[in-house]
């Protein structure tokens, strides 16, 4: 199936630094769905999207559905580090289209902090 | 604890040897996954089945087998036919079939390795 744009790929930045990435595509989506990957384990859900315009927040995470609908971006504030892992976004296109499953992954942005 | 678990973390294969991956979940979800991801990739749909007795191809589909005899069972059998099985494979369930509004959560994972 066809893949999101995510970027960065990778970000080095320092502990407390606060991160920013996103996914973009050409197509429109009816939901958005942040991951968080920890080495050797399976992706944990951190925050659904499922309106255009929806800003949601979890702890220091928070993330956006674009008003576009082909786009959503996660936020870390105040980084720490168990923050260091991969984040993926996945994208739903509803009944019409997508993969078989409905779902399109970025690649992942792989998140490491220095002390 | 409610969950999807996985087994084995960690299995070798022998070329032309076909190997089963387990995934059992507790959380009364109709809708079973399994995903393929390699290295610096997202993740990429084997198969997935919507309900018992039933499942259907994804993306990767080629040299993989499946079964749904039980709600919450669905093990996936990687046959000698893949001809490039080593990857990290991952099960995920929802409450109803992704296009139908559900959000996925995953196991976490099994490493496939061939020697």
């Amino acid at each position: 199936g066809q893949q999101l744009n995510q970027s960065p790929q990778s970000m080095f930045i320092q502990e407390g630094e606060d991160v920013s990435m996103n996914c973009t595509s050409s197509s429109i989506f009816n939901t958005w769905l942040w991951y968080k990957q920890d080495p050797g384990e399976g992706p944990v859900l951190l925050i659904a999207l499922y309106k255009a315009g929806e800003l949601t927040s979890n702890g220091r995470l928070t993330a956006q559905f674009g008003i576009t609908r082909k786009d959503s971006f996660l936020n870390i504030s105040a980084s720490i580090p168990s923050d260091v892992g991969i984040y993926f976004c996945a994208g739903r296109r509803g009944y019409s289209g997508g993969g078989a499953d409905g779902l399109t992954f970025g690649k992942g942005t792989h998140l490491i902090i220095q002390p | 604890d409610g969950g999807i678990t996985q087994s084995p973390k960690y299995l070798f294969r022998k070329e032309g040897q076909n190997v089963t991956l387990s995934c059992e979940q507790n959380l009364n979800h109709d809708a079973m996954y399994w995903y393929r991801q390699d290295p610096g990739q997202g993740l990429r749909l084997i198969y997935y089945s919507q309900i018992v007795n039933d499942f259907q191809k994804g993306d990767i589909a080629e040299g993989y087998s499946v079964s749904r005899e039980k709600k919450e069972s669905f093990p996936l059998t990687v046959t000698s036919a893949q001809k490039n099985p080593t990857a990290f494979y991952l099960c995920a369930s929802s409450t109803g079939g992704v296009l139908s509004g559900n959000t996925i959560y995953f196991g976490e994972g099994s490493w496939l390795t061939v020697v």
